[in-house]
């Protein structure tokens, strides 16, 4: 079943542009992970934010985590056409540390050159 | 290192055909992931392995399904038989422990089963 919840499910913007996708989750995670994929590739780990950790940074990649709405967003700036991918979140559901990773349905974003 | 590897990158077989998929995961890594994406229902985790022991099967969808870590540095999952709606990207992931280490993804196996 899934944990996380992608949205929007599917989000088109102009190569410049900011884009923001979020993340809902149901349990308490010790950590949230979000991936990219582009089109018939496997996913790629792009940022980890533990859930002592509100904000985390990684180049373009800005993760934000608020543990009291089991929410987190994903903000690219200044997208590239090469971003164009989807993005999913991944937790951990209890009991933690079992490796038992759940994956949302993902973002399917779009950066028109 | 090559990454994760899997084998073969695209499967066509027929209804009621045995199917194995092959994965070697990263060295060192000990903890091994099988996946299934579809468009209906995204991404789903199957089986995982820690030290080469199933941990959860629970996702597994039948009998039907059944999956092997003979040693730490290979993986296999099985179909038999083999059914149309077995159709999917299959996905093998390795990591180096539990939920606070990345996933690496293989390339994953486009099967098909007509």
């Amino acid at each position: 079943s899934q944990q996380g919840e992608e949205d929007p499910q599917a989000l088109s913007i102009q190569e410049g542009e900011n884009a923001t996708m979020n993340c809902s989750y149901k349990t308490s995670i010790n950590n949230l992970q979000w991936y990219r994929q582009n089109s018939g590739r496997g996913l790629v780990h792009l940022i980890l934010i533990r859930s002592n950790e509100r904000e985390k940074h990684s180049g373009r990649l800005r993760v934000t985590l608020d543990t009291s709405k089991k929410s987190s967003s994903l903000l690219i700036t200044a997208s590239r056409a090469a971003d164009t991918a989807s993005y999913f979140c991944a937790t951990e559901p209890p009991p933690h540390n079992n490796n038992d990773m759940r994956f949302g349905a993902g973002t399917r974003l779009t950066v028109k050159p | 290192d090559a990454g994760v590897i899997q084998s073969p990158r695209h499967e066509v077989t027929e209804m009621g055909q045995e199917v194995t998929l092959r994965c070697k995961p990263i060295s060192g890594h000990n903890s091994l992931f099988w996946y299934r994406q579809t468009m209906m229902r995204g991404l789903e985790l199957l089986i995982y392995f820690n030290n080469n022991v199933p941990i959860d099967d629970s996702g597994m969808p039948e009998d039907r399904f059944s999956a092997k870590m003979p040693n730490a540095s290979f993986s296999t999952l099985k179909i038999q038989p083999s059914e149309p709606r077995d159709s999917a990207v299959y996905f093998c992931a390795s990591s180096q422990g539990g939920g606070s280490y990345e996933q690496y993804f293989g390339p994953g196996t486009r099967l098909t089963v007509t």
